[in-house]
């Protein structure tokens, strides 16, 4: 089944500790992307990747890392959380042009 | 770089009537234009996109239209039921550049 995976869906940390979001794609897509979701705000994004090897900030990368050392993976790293990085976040990838998203990880931050 | 506007941010209508969310963009190059659906806890899934070189596209009860000149782009959804109800997103991308989206219309369908 085509689909994006994200881990963990869930997750409650503290401010400060290291964390990473795992994205993993099996349909072969080149193109993927990270997003926040917070209310009002729509979906942001925060970081994408053209091809392996190839990343580009977002509208709101303050914070985040990624690679992308392989093309069906794309992790989100947190170096030092804070609590405005509280919030839904979605992986996503696409060929050409429709996005799929992964089912979402929403991280909450004390 | 692109900008995306949508409205309005919250609709209600009654089940059966036609409900219209409005977008305007404002980089003039960009090409496709695709609407998402995000249900109450999940992921937003493609609903009907649209490319430059069209007017309008219609899938059953659900169509777009685009106005190039006017930079601006529809979803009309007709016939609304309560399953309709969800958050809207409108989004707009010129070839292999970045997706920007709207920030989303939540459409409230009763009964």
């Amino acid at each position: 089944e085509a689909q994006v995976t994200q881990n963990p869906r869930y997750l409650i940390t503290v401010t400060g500790k290291k964390l990473t979001v795992t994205c993993s794609q099996n349909m072969n897509h080149e193109y993927m992307s990270w997003y926040r979701q917070d209310p009002g705000l729509g979906l942001r994004q925060i970081y994408y990747s053209m091809n392996v090897e190839v990343t580009d900030k977002g509208d709101v990368p303050e914070g985040y890392k990624v690679s992308r050392k392989e093309k069906r993976n794309f992790p989100l790293i947190l170096e030092s959380p804070s609590p405005n990085q509280t919030s839904l976040y979605f992986c996503a990838s696409s060929l050409l042009g429709e996005l799929f998203f992964g089912e979402g990880s929403r991280l909450t931050v004390l | 770089g692109e900008n995306v506007e949508q409205h309005p941010s919250t609709l209600s209508v009654q089940e059966g009537d036609s409900a219209v969310i409005k977008c305007t963009y404002s980089d003039s190059a960009s090409n496709y234009f695709p609407w998402y659906k995000q249900e109450l806890g999940k992921r937003p899934q493609l609903i009907i996109d649209i490319r430059s070189n069209v007017g309008e596209k219609k899938d059953q009860r659900i169509a777009v239209t685009l106005n190039k000149t006017a930079k601006h782009f529809s979803l009309h959804i007709t016939e609304t039921q309560p399953e309709d109800s969800a958050v809207y997103f409108c989004a707009a991308r010129r070839w292999t550049d970045k997706l920007i989206f709207g920030t989303g219309t939540r459409l409230q369908v009763f009964p």
